[in-house]
């Protein structure tokens, strides 16, 4: 079957670093993106892997293990406006279709 | 603004109305989709569309009826709905295929919020 797994819920304080796990296990594999949806609004897209390691986009940096099934997100200098909900998905073999997450929802405290 | 919009943004129907979601996508993407999102649980795709062709459907019961006339605008049909069926409906376009660097990200509307009394 398809899952993908990331915590509920987590908090943080303004100026801190957090990261946001993903565990996958799905019938294929063709690229792991991440997706930043504030409450009543669209999902947008924040970054994409689909090779093993790190990408890096200003604050917030992507990792993948295909091995392992694994990503995370991690957020630097965190700031009130990174809360939001956070969605991991994968593409599978299949072509563009797109299996999520349940979403990580983050609190960013001052 | 995201490129791809979507109407109405807030929709409440009886049980026994009839009703569309209206989608279009101003990004030259060739491929559309059709998302629900509920409290507490993930996006679940519903349908997928390439080049005007349906090449997904997630198993949606038939009271949802998708419509694509052309790559840019992207109908969901709806008729004799329940009252589970009322949740956040997002639509999505990207390009085609898997090839290109970038991954082919898929970009979303701001979503129907849809109530079934």
């Amino acid at each position: 079957g398809q899952n993908i797994d990331q915590p509920t819920e987590m908090t943080a304080t303004e100026g801190a670093i957090v990261q946001i796990n993903c565990t996958y296990q799905t019938s294929g594999f063709n690229g792991l993106f991440w997706y930043q949806q504030h409450a009543g609004e669209a999902p947008t897209f924040l970054s994409y892997n689909v090779l093993d390691g790190l990408e890096e986009k200003g604050r917030f940096s992507s990792f993948l293990s295909r091995s392992k099934g694994y990503s995370y997100l991690l957020l630097k200098e965190l700031q009130m406006k990174d809360s939001a909900s956070y969605l991991c998905a994968v593409r599978d073999q299949a072509g563009t279709a797109l299996i999520f997450g349940k979403g990580t929802t983050l609190s960013v405290s001052s | 603004e995201t490129g791809v919009t979507q109407t109405p943004r807030h929709l409440v129907m009886g049980m026994t109305n009839k009703k569309s979601l209206k989608c279009e996508q101003h990004l030259g993407h060739n491929a559309m989709y059709w998302y629900k999102q509920s409290a507490k649980k993930p996006l679940e795709l519903m349908f997928v569309y390439n080049f005007k062709e349906q090449t997904e459907n997630n198993s949606v019961p038939s009271r949802f009826s998708p419509e694509c006339p052309n790559s840019s605008h992207l109908f969901l049909h709806l008729h004799t709905l329940q009252p589970e069926d009322s949740a956040l409906y997002l639509c999505a376009s990207s390009r085609s295929g898997t090839s290109g660097y970038g991954g082919n990200e898929q970009f979303f509307g701001p979503g129907t919020r849809l109530t079934v009394l």
